[in-house]
């Protein structure tokens, strides 16, 4: 059984230009959060995306957003970029609302230049 | 809104000593608490999680951790070190409504 995987593992930007992040949820998973975690920081709650919908959201400007597809996987897109929003972005995910016991991705490891 | 305070940014112990890695937590309702493992150049592992029942709670690889209200404390434990526990640890509060907050983690560090 696969866990939470996460596209894709390294990824270099230039500041002012736009990423998309990629998750996968582990089987049976039909909730997904999003977390921005910088060098040497606990992670940073960003989103969670439930039914394809936005449930709950971070202290995050909307230059953040993300998208859910039917088959739960989700998408995080920053736009805009700036040299602080490098960081590891970590994917969880879990089953139903509320949920308390997330299981985290490896995580995608932005630098911005 | 439900903060953490993790109480020593870098832990060292010897192998064979008791591990004691310190969590304060702030919640303006019942607390749901949780501790995550990180190694290197890998996302979080739950070790344990509170939500409601027995204050002490046991997890996996020998860890434990006892919720206090009175103390607003979640420290977690281990009473003998093994060179595989060296990690960054993180502890996590939620009220319930999926936003969890997590401390700036403690570096276990455990020497031969």
């Amino acid at each position: 059984d696969a866990g939470v995987t996460q596209s894709p593992t390294h990824l270099i930007k230039t500041r002012g230009q736009q990423v998309t992040l990629r998750c996968s949820p582990k089987s049976g998973h039909d909730t997904v959060s999003w977390y921005q975690q910088a060098l040497g920081q606990g992670p940073q709650f960003i989103f969670q995306y439930y039914e394809e919908e936005e449930r709950q959201r971070g202290n995050f400007p909307d230059r953040f957003s993300g998208h859910q597809f039917p088959n739960y996987s989700s998408e995080l897109n920053v736009n805009a970029l700036l040299l602080g929003d490098s960081a590891l972005y970590l994917c969880a995910s879990s089953f139903g609302q509320p949920n308390y016991e997330q299981y985290f991705g490896p995580g995608t490891r932005l630098t911005v230049t | 809104a439900q903060s953490v305070t993790q109480l020593g940014s870098h832990v060292s112990v010897s192998e064979g000593a008791l591990v004691l890695l310190r969590c304060n937590y702030s919640s303006s309702v019942p607390p749901y608490l949780f501790w995550y493992v990180q190694y290197p150049n890998q996302g979080l592992q739950l070790l344990l999680k509170y939500t409601t029942g027995a204050t002490l709670v046991k997890g996996i690889n020998g860890f434990e951790a006892e919720f206090k209200k009175s103390e607003t404390s979640f420290h977690l434990t281990k009473p003998s070190a093994h060179m595989s526990d060296a990690a960054e640890y993180f502890c996590a509060v939620s009220e319930g409504n999926n936003d969890m907050r997590f401390g700036a983690g403690t570096r276990l560090t455990v020497k031969p």
